[in-house]
Order: C-alpha cells, then sequence, then structure tokens
C-alpha cells in the first residue's frame, strides 16, 4: 500500500512565525503535491515538483515556498505565517506517468494561525 | 478561466438508491476526469478515471460516464449504503500537464438508512 504521511495532524502557529510541514512517500513517486483545502473553494495547488530540485508554482504560490531535496520527502514552507493561510494543508504523491494519474494522498494539516 | 462546478454542494438519499452527483467544467478540454471519495479528516482517495474517448466506466457499483460535448461527467452510485455517505471530488487532467489535475470543490452525499 502507498503511504503518504505528513508531520503533523494538527499544527497551530502564531502570525509572523516560519512554519515548516513535511511530506513524506514511501512509493518512489516521481511527482509531489502540496495543496490546500478550504471550504466552498476546493482543492487549490500551491507548489508541484516532478523531481528531486525541480518545483512548479501552483495555482496560488504567494506566501509559500518548497523544498525537495530527497525524492521521498517534499517540505512546505510558510515564510511568515498570516491568519488567511489558517486552513487544511494536503500532501500528495504520484508516478510520472502512471495508467490513471491517480494522487495518492496523505491524511493532511490543519494549520491554524493565531 | 478554468471553472470546475459540482452540484449542490450536499445530497441526501436513501439506502437503496442511486446517487447521482455532476461535474461540470468550463474553459478546459481535458484528456480524462477522476473521481475521489473523502471521508471526514482523511485525504482523497483515488476511485476511478475516465478518458476524453471513453462514454462510460463502471467499477462494481460506481459508474462514471463523460460527455465531452456538454463538458460534463455524471457519477452514480447503485444499490448506496450509509458507508458510502463522503465528499466526492471530481478532478480534470491533461497527459501533457504533469501529472497535475484540477479538482472540484466536492459533493457531499448522505445515504440515510
Amino acid at each position: 500500500d502507498v503511504k503518504v504521511t505528513q508531520s503533523s495532524r494538527y499544527l497551530v502557529k502564531r502570525t509572523g512565525e516560519k512554519v515548516f510541514l513535511e511530506c513524506v512517500q514511501d512509493m518512489d513517486h516521481e511527482n509531489m503535491f502540496w495543496y490546500r483545502q478550504d471550504p466552498g473553494l476546493g482543492l487549490r495547488l500551491i507548489y508541484f515538483s516532478y523531481d528531486v530540485k525541480m518545483k512548479e508554482k501552483g495555482d496560488i504560490p504567494e506566501g509559500y515556498s518548497v523544498s525537495r531535496e530527497k525524492k521521498e520527502r517534499f517540505s512546505l514552507i510558510l515564510e511568515s505565517a498570516s491568519t488567511n493561510q489558517t486552513s487544511m494543508y494536503l500532501c500528495a504523491s504520484s508516478w510520472a506517468s502512471g495508467a490513471y494519474n491517480e494522487q495518492f494522498f496523505g491524511p493532511g494539516t490543519r494549520l491554524t494561525v493565531l | 478561466s478554468q471553472k470546475i462546478e459540482q452540484n449542490s454542494e450536499a445530497l441526501n438519499i436513501q439506502e437503496g438508491k442511486t446517487a447521482t452527483l455532476t461535474c461540470n467544467y468550463t474553459n478546459y478540454s481535458p484528456a480524462y476526469l477522476q473521481w475521489y471519495r473523502q471521508d471526514p479528516g482523511r485525504g482523497p482517495v483515488f476511485l476511478l478515471l475516465i478518458r476524453e474517448n471513453e462514454k462510460e466506466k463502471r467499477k462494481e457499483r460506481l459508474k462514471v460516464t463523460f460527455d465531452t460535448t456538454l463538458k460534463q461527467s455524471l457519477f452514480h452510485i447503485t444499490a448506496s449504503q450509509p458507508a458510502d455517505s463522503a465528499t466526492y471530488l471530481c478532478a480534470l487532467g491533461r497527459d501533457t500537464n504533469a501529472g497535475k489535475s484540477t479538482f472540484g470543490d466536492g459533493t457531499t452525499l448522505t445515504v440515510k438508512p
């Protein structure tokens, strides 16, 4: 079974703090994704990585950065957390050319910024 | 810009009936469409993929149709059970888009016993 794990299920941070969210997958997937999920807005792509050290901006990259130093690990960084970054953050991974292009998701991190 | 709309935020049906969920899209020409299931507090789980040249796909009690002229997919769950209660997301993608998909915001299905 593919496993995607995220470092925390719940996180509370203060405005202005630097926040690190970590994601690890164990299936040797090339692609990794970071999304945020908000009521009424659905899943929105923040950043995408298709290989180690490679990254692409998604639809809402402002205020975020990412790091992928190893194939299995993809980190999302909030440089200076703000209250509008309170959200559910979901990491996903997939093969570069799978038959179904399916993404495997982690359990999510619910981040609250006070 | 691309827009994906899933039918009414919530759908309530009686056990044993067929649930039908809708996914409409505009300003997009997807090569495939996916359906995912998401339970509260969990990440989405992939269910089915249907390609642009396919009209219908089935998997057990699930059936998906894809009409590229209407720009619409219908997702059916036959003989629904309370365990089918969840949020269902549709996602569109292109093979040239490096595995990225654009997700709708989901329809929450509740199946009442």
